[in-house]
């Protein structure tokens, strides 16, 4: 079974720094993109980032880049979000979603974590 | 970017009656390799969100086929056949044919 598994989230104050993991298990991890996607309180989706299985090509929405750094460690099975210079607008769940294994064409998206909350506040 | 636009934002539909949701995107989402990648996606309250269908008409596993989608270009449909109370959800369009992914609005369907 397909599990991802979020944590890391929690209270920061605008210009801090926070650091998102993913657990992966039940797939063959480093044949695999990863997405991280992001939902505000009471608003719609929005994809943050994206990373290859190779760690070659990366992707950022223009609203984080430069401030977040997605990763990964295909030994440990784990996605990673590096966000700095938080501001109260990156306030939200952010999931860990799969992408399609190394060749395969298209966004994926079949599996989510269940998210974890980054509140950005003073 | 292109721009994913839902209509209508908000469903109200009687159980048993069919409901659609239409999404259409700013430029075409077929792919160089010819297929058009848009997904649809189911979020229940207090859960993430479900794919429910993958490029524009195939079901993922345990979807009920109740469930379908159609389209091509930029015009797409997603249609319940018959609702029940377990759809009442937010369901969102993504595109996945172009970077930045963007996703719809979301259309909140509710029972009447």
């Amino acid at each position: 079974e397909v599990q991802l598994v979020e944590s890391g989230g929690g209270l920061v104050q605008p210009g801090g720094s926070l650091r998102l993991s993913c657990a992966a298990s039940g797939f063959s991890f480093s044949s695999y993109g990863m997405n991280w996607a992001r939902q505000a309180p009471g608003r719609g989706l929005e994809w943050v980032s994206y990373i290859s299985s190779s760690s070659s090509p990366i992707y950022y929405a223009d609203s984080v880049n430069g401030r977040f750094t997605i990763s990964r460690d295909n030994a440990k099975n784990s996605l990673y979000l590096q966000m700095n210079s938080l501001r109260d607008e990156d306030t939200a769940v952010y999931y860990c979603v799969r992408a399609l294994p190394r060749g395969i064409s298209g966004p994926g998206f079949d599996f989510w974590g269940q998210g974890t909350l980054v509140t950005v506040s003073s | 970017d292109v721009v994913m636009t839902q209509s209508p934002l908000s469903l109200p539909v009687t159980l048993g009656q069919p409901a659609s949701i239409s999404c259409r995107s700013s430029q075409s989402l077929v792919y160089s390799d010819g297929n058009t990648y848009l997904n649809w996606f189911q979020q229940r309250p207090g859960q993430s969100p479900r794919r429910l269908i993958y490029r524009v008409s195939n079901r993922d596993s345990g979807v009920p086929d109740r469930f379908s989608g159609s389209g091509s270009g930029t015009d797409f449909t997603l249609t319940i056949s018959r609702v029940e109370a377990e759809d009442v959800a937010i369901y969102y369009c993504m595109q996945g044919a172009h970077w930045p992914r963007t996703f719809g609005q979301g259309t909140k369907l509710e029972i009447k």
